[in-house]
């Protein structure tokens, strides 16, 4: 399957502060990106779509000036936390779309633990 | 109601036994469907992918799909203590997003 590189693996900053996530494809290119947050023992919760070149697409509920995306590349999607607070820790996981239509599916990295002071 | 309906589990079993997961589904729009199994602190992997009714084999997994029940299947054939893990079904309609079961946690004991 196609390989989505997620780094860093795990970060424990202050609250107030900000942390970057990267998510990279490294065999193939992803105009679309998705990003989503795991809290313990519960599922995936999908928090933006990443598009390359536009804007992301926030579900509802997702403060889009707390959790900023960009997709400047077709390879390469960040997710900044901005002004972390201990509420914000969790697991964020991205994903990338291989495909379309009935070949599409769906690739994830390995996941970031996220843990604000 | 959840769109997506799946068993939290803990699944135990032991070695060499088959283990059987499932899901059931409300969205008859649902075409695509997905079966991903999670190690603790890691991304998901995606394990089978189906989309139509039917069954496809691939190693030891074999995926069920029975779209007039809305319900899918997922059977781990001579489980290992490896296997243990969350296993997530997923699924999807036609240029839309992706739908999590809520996982089910799966212990295999040697």
């Amino acid at each position: 399957g196609a390989v989505v590189s997620q780094h860093p693996s795990w970060v424990i900053c202050k609250s107030g502060t900000s942390v970057k996530i990267e998510c990279r494809s490294l065999d193939f290119q992803a105009t679309t990106m998705f990003w989503y947050r795991q809290f313990p023992k519960q599922s995936l919760m999908l928090m933006a779509t990443s598009n390359e070149g536009s804007k992301a697409t926030y579900e509802q509920g997702v403060e889009k000036d707390k959790f900023l995306i960009n997709h400047a590349s077709l390879t390469l999607s960040t997710l900044t936390v901005t002004s972390a607070h201990p509420e914000d820790s969790s697991f964020y996981i991205c994903s990338a779309r291989v495909g379309r239509g009935v070949d599409e599916k769906l690739f994830f990295g390995s996941g970031t633990q996220l843990s604000v002071l | 109601q959840k769109e997506v309906e799946q068993d939290p589990g803990p699944l135990s079993v032991p070695e060499g036994a088959i283990v059987s997961l499932n899901c059931t589904y409300s969205n008859s729009a649902f075409q695509y469907f997905m079966w991903y199994r999670q190690y603790s602190r890691k991304g998901p992997e995606l394990l089978m992918y189906t989309y139509s009714s039917g069954n496809k084999e691939d190693g030891r997994f074999t995926a069920q799909v029975d779209k007039s029940s809305k319900y899918i299947s997922l059977f781990i054939r001579d489980s290992q203590p490896s296997d243990s893990a969350t296993y997530l079904c997923a699924m999807r309609a036609a240029g839309n997003k992706l739908t999590f079961g809520g996982g089910t946690r799966v212990l295999v004991k040697p």
